[in-house]
């Protein structure tokens, strides 16, 4: 399995909160990403970094930020939690963009109460 | 633009029947191909890729896929289903984002 971590792995928040969830990655892979996975929906992209401080925006970025200090690191913060935005987070590493393949995360349940 | 159908949002089959997994994809690229599969509360694990080499695709655990560029579909098939392969599949198209399917959820029967 490709070294992918994510924290929390369960998290249980109010309306209105911020939110971080982190991604860590022992494999060096230059592209990060954070999807959500909703039921109907399958996965779609929050947003993507192509390395060290570089991101952009995916398919469902309103309500999301992310950062990128380090390569092994990628954060994804939600400023104010929405019940919207209760969803399972999955993070993804690739080496390469578009046709290589991605790793994927063990997932991070969030509930918005 | 692209875009991926899963033509079955459910699929039922008996242990030691074959498995078929319908996929129809739209890009207006020359696309990238996969399936993925999600056991229960797990990530997402690659069972094959196409990147226009082989229009047939030999995955992991016996599963294969071919790609029909005249009908933009890639059906993910395997001749004997097995009691472990009940999970939810992902048809996803790429270059330049990822796009995954709806999913298709498959059950097996003993």
């Amino acid at each position: 399995d490709a070294g992918i971590t994510q924290s929390p792995r369960h998290k249980v928040t109010e309306t209105g909160t911020p939110v971080t969830l982190r991604c860590h990655q022992t494999e060096n892979h230059r592209y990060m990403y954070w999807y959500r996975q909703d039921p109907g929906h399958g996965l779609r992209l929050i947003h993507y970094s192509y390395g060290v401080k570089d991101t952009d925006k995916g398919e469902v970025s309103d309500g999301y930020s992310v950062s990128r200090s380090k390569t092994e690191d990628f954060l994804l913060t939600l400023e104010s939690a929405t019940s919207s935005q209760t969803s399972v987070y999955f993070c993804a590493i690739s080496t390469l963009a578009g046709e290589d393949t991605q790793y994927f995360g063990p997932g991070t349940r969030l509930t918005v109460l | 633009a692209q875009s991926v159908t899963q033509l079955d949002s459910h699929v039922s089959v008996s242990e030691g029947t074959p498995v078929l997994l319908r996929c129809n994809y739209s890009s207006s690229y020359s696309p990238s191909l996969f399936w993925y599969v999600q056991h229960p509360n797990k990530g997402l694990q690659l069972l094959l890729k196409y990147t226009s080499a082989a229009t047939l695709v030999k995955g992991i655990n016996g599963f294969e896929a071919e790609f029909k560029k005249s009908e933009t579909s890639f059906h993910l098939t395997k001749p004997s289903a097995h009691m472990s392969d009940a999970a939810e599949y992902f048809c996803v198209v790429s270059p330049y984002d990822m796009r995954f399917g709806a999913g298709t959820r498959l059950t097996v029967k003993p």
